[in-house]
């Protein structure tokens, strides 16, 4: 059973950019979430995409936007990045919308300048 | 709006026994999960209670008071390996945002030996 993969790790990126991010869900799980998690703090919610529709969403601006394929991978976009931007992105699945246990990926990390 | 509080860090010996307290204020609670991450990697999810009482899974119990709004992980005889941040979140439904799911700002546990 393959876990939740994400790619890049790292990257950097300046002010004004556009930036994509992907993940790859636990094999059999149809829902995943994306969060952003600043240094020492808890991760904040972005948003949840089940079976490729958007099943929720955190307190971001539109400039965040996502996608979920039909093999359930998904992609977290950000444009017009900004400073407060910097932070590591984590990716969770879980099957058929559950909420409550979540398996995440190990983040990309995404530095603004 | 949603809100947690949890204690931002904890010290114990190896041996000991640790409880991390959760007070959360949310609308439509459905459960609390508590998940750990060391430093450098990703969240890992631990346990999940929607009702009240106590769950224990190992070392680890959680336990909920729903009329409380209050819950905590209790971690026995602490190893070393231990050391991590712990979180609590909760799902509640956030109106026309759809569901949505709030992580405490973690408590950091430092286990001595």
């Amino acid at each position: 059973e393959t876990g939740v993969t994400q790619s890049p790790t790292h990257l950097i990126k300046t002010r004004g950019q556009q930036v994509t991010l992907r993940c790859s869900s636990q094999s059999g799980h149809n829902t995943v979430s994306w969060y952003q998690q600043a240094l020492g703090q808890g991760p904040q919610f972005i948003f949840q995409y089940y079976r490729e529709e958007e099943n929720g969403r955190g307190n971001f601006p539109p400039r965040f936007s996502g996608l979920q394929f039909p093999n359930y991978s998904s992609e977290l976009n950000v444009n017009a990045l900004e400073l407060d931007d910097s932070a590591l992105y984590l990716c969770a699945s879980s099957p058929n919308r559950d909420w409550n246990t979540q398996y995440f990926g190990p983040g990309t990390r995404l530095t603004v300048l | 709006g949603q809100s947690l509080e949890q204690p931002s860090e904890v010290t114990a010996v190896e041996g000991a026994i640790v409880q991390i307290n959760c007070t959360y204020q949310t609308s439509g609670f459905y459960g609390l999960s508590w998940y750990q991450q060391h430093d450098g990697g990703a969240p890992t999810f631990l346990s999940y209670n929607a009702l009240d009482g106590l769950e224990e899974t190992g070392r680890f119990s959680s336990f909920l008071s729903r009329s409380d709004s209050y819950g905590y992980l209790l971690l026995q005889e602490l190893q070393m390996k231990d050391s991590a941040s712990y979180f609590c979140a909760v799902r509640d439904h956030g109106g026309a945002a759809g569901n949505k799911l709030t992580f405490g700002g973690g408590t950091r546990v430092l286990v001595k030996p």
